[in-house]
């Protein structure tokens, strides 16, 4: 699987859009980019995921580069519930099983919405 | 609503003691997985199953039992033989074939 590599923590203003990106340079061509978020002490929440066109659900925006070497997700009005670690993760389109059936979680990036 | 549970929330563990942490899911998902995640890390696999009576050791399986008697039930049990088992225990499930996991709330083990 291609590592990714995210900013340790970020912060962010209560309303503005919060812009958190990832490398991913390694990434192999049917490989798609999830993104999860996990809020203290909770179990982590799917939050969109894409191949490389841009993505758009209830939660977030998800811009892949042209090369899908990088990504951004974008949360357009950040709230102080979004205070959250946010993880990107590359992973294939198909079940290989083994320990590579599992979600790679890195450390991520904390971000903090401020008031 | 659909979802995955986890109990308890907080488990207490006596040295040399068996403990066995519940996770349920009616989302009619056929793989579940366990993870444990301890302060500051990401989450590393500890089983996973894909079929009722089938599962398959994860990375870091040592001293962890798993079963899966029901589609909707995949228990993990710590055993004494698990010498380092505080930390943050996680199960989700997929669609099988589906990369995208669902996480339940999480059980925190504590040891005494």
């Amino acid at each position: 699987d291609a590592k990714t590599t995210q900013p340790p923590s970020m912060d962010c203003a209560e309303g503005r859009a919060a812009n958190l990106p990832c490398n991913h340079s390694t990434i192999s061509g049917n490989e798609y980019v999830y993104w999860y978020r996990q809020i203290h002490s909770q179990g982590p929440q799917y939050i969109i995921h894409g191949l490389k066109n841009n993505e758009t659900n209830e939660m977030a925006s998800l811009i892949i580069t042209e090369d899908r070497k990088s990504s951004t997700l974008i949360l357009p009005h950040a709230t102080l519930r979004d205070t959250a670690v946010y993880y990107c993760i590359v992973r294939g389109s198909s079940w290989r099983g083994g320990s590579q059936g599992n979600l790679i979680f890195g450390k991520g990036t904390k971000l903090s919405v401020k008031p | 609503d659909g979802g995955i549970t986890q109990s308890p929330k907080y488990l207490f563990r006596k040295e040399g003691q068996n403990v066995t942490l519940s996770c349920e899911q009616n989302l009619n998902h056929d793989a579940m997985y366990w993870y444990r995640q301890d302060p500051g890390q990401g989450l590393r696999l500890i089983y996973y199953s894909q079929i009722v009576n089938d599962f398959q050791k994860g990375d870091i399986a040592e001293g962890y039992s798993v079963s899966r008697e029901k589609k909707e039930s995949f228990p993990l049990t710590v055993t004494s033989a698990q010498k380092n088992p505080t930390a943050f225990y996680l199960c989700a499930s997929s669609i099988l074939g589906k990369e995208t996991q669902y996480f339940g709330p999480g059980t925190r083990l504590l040891v005494l």
